[in-house]
């Protein structure tokens, strides 16, 4: 197990409303990054927190928007949710600055939009 | 952007046997390559990955290749056995001092069978 936690684990939501994901980070990361993957298909990444910036973004609309925490924990909000948003959101933890730059992943939040 | 190919989809063998997953990858920049293995409900978890500095990895049952001129890299697993029943990932990345948006490929379920 990593030590990165998520919450909530599962979530149902329904077209045009909002949501907010948390992300924990591993004990001594500074860096979050988050991800989308759809149903039989590999992550993709939305963007990146580097102390408490945005530090590189996918291809996804602004209404996805996140933030880091001065802890290093991290939100992804999404604005005018969409039925094809139905995902699991996966939040992964990396250190930066070293040579050494595995990124742990969380177990992820379930959000059906219906 | 980088683009990365991932086969086969499927994978079925006989416990024991081996497995090998290939990925091929676009972008002559990337320079990290790490294998995932997501079980059902569960984020990914990191199993292995290599540098581009490194042509052979391994740990215990687990190997990794990378062939940078024609931009190949494969898992290779021996003396399989029915835990190693999930879906594997590989991914590419440019890291740079920790940068790593991870481009994943779709996936390889693979199934021991007993």
């Amino acid at each position: 197990e990593t030590g990165v936690t998520q919450s909530p684990t599962h979530l149902i939501k329904t077209r045009g409303q909002q949501v907010t994901l948390r992300c924990s980070s591993q004990s001594g990361h500074n860096t979050v990054s988050w991800y989308q993957q759809a149903l039989g298909q590999g992550p993709q990444f939305i963007f990146q927190y580097y102390r408490e910036e945005e530090n590189g973004r996918g291809n996804f609309p602004p209404r996805f928007s996140g933030l880091q925490f001065p802890n290093y924990s991290s939100e992804l909000n999404v604005n005018a949710l969409e039925l094809d948003d139905s995902a699991l959101y996966l939040c992964a933890s990396s250190l930066s600055g070293r040579q050494e730059t595995e990124a742990f992943f969380g177990q992820g939040t379930r959000l059906t939009v219906v | 952007g980088e683009n990365v190919e991932q086969h086969p989809s499927t994978l079925s063998v006989q416990e024991g046997d081996s497995a090998v997953i290939k990925c091929t990858y676009s972008d002559s920049a990337s320079n990290y390559f790490p294998w995932y293995k997501q079980e059902l409900g569960k984020g990914p978890q990191l199993i292995i990955d290599i540098r581009s500095n490194v042509g052979e990895k391994k740990d215990q049952r687990i190997a990794v290749t990378l062939n940078k001129t024609a931009k190949h890299f494969s898992l290779h697993i021996t003396e399989t056995q029915p835990e190693d029943s999930a879906v594997y990932f590989c991914a590419a990345s440019k890291v740079n001092f920790g940068n790593e948006k991870l481009t994943f490929g779709t996936g390889t379920r693979l199934t021991i069978i007993p």
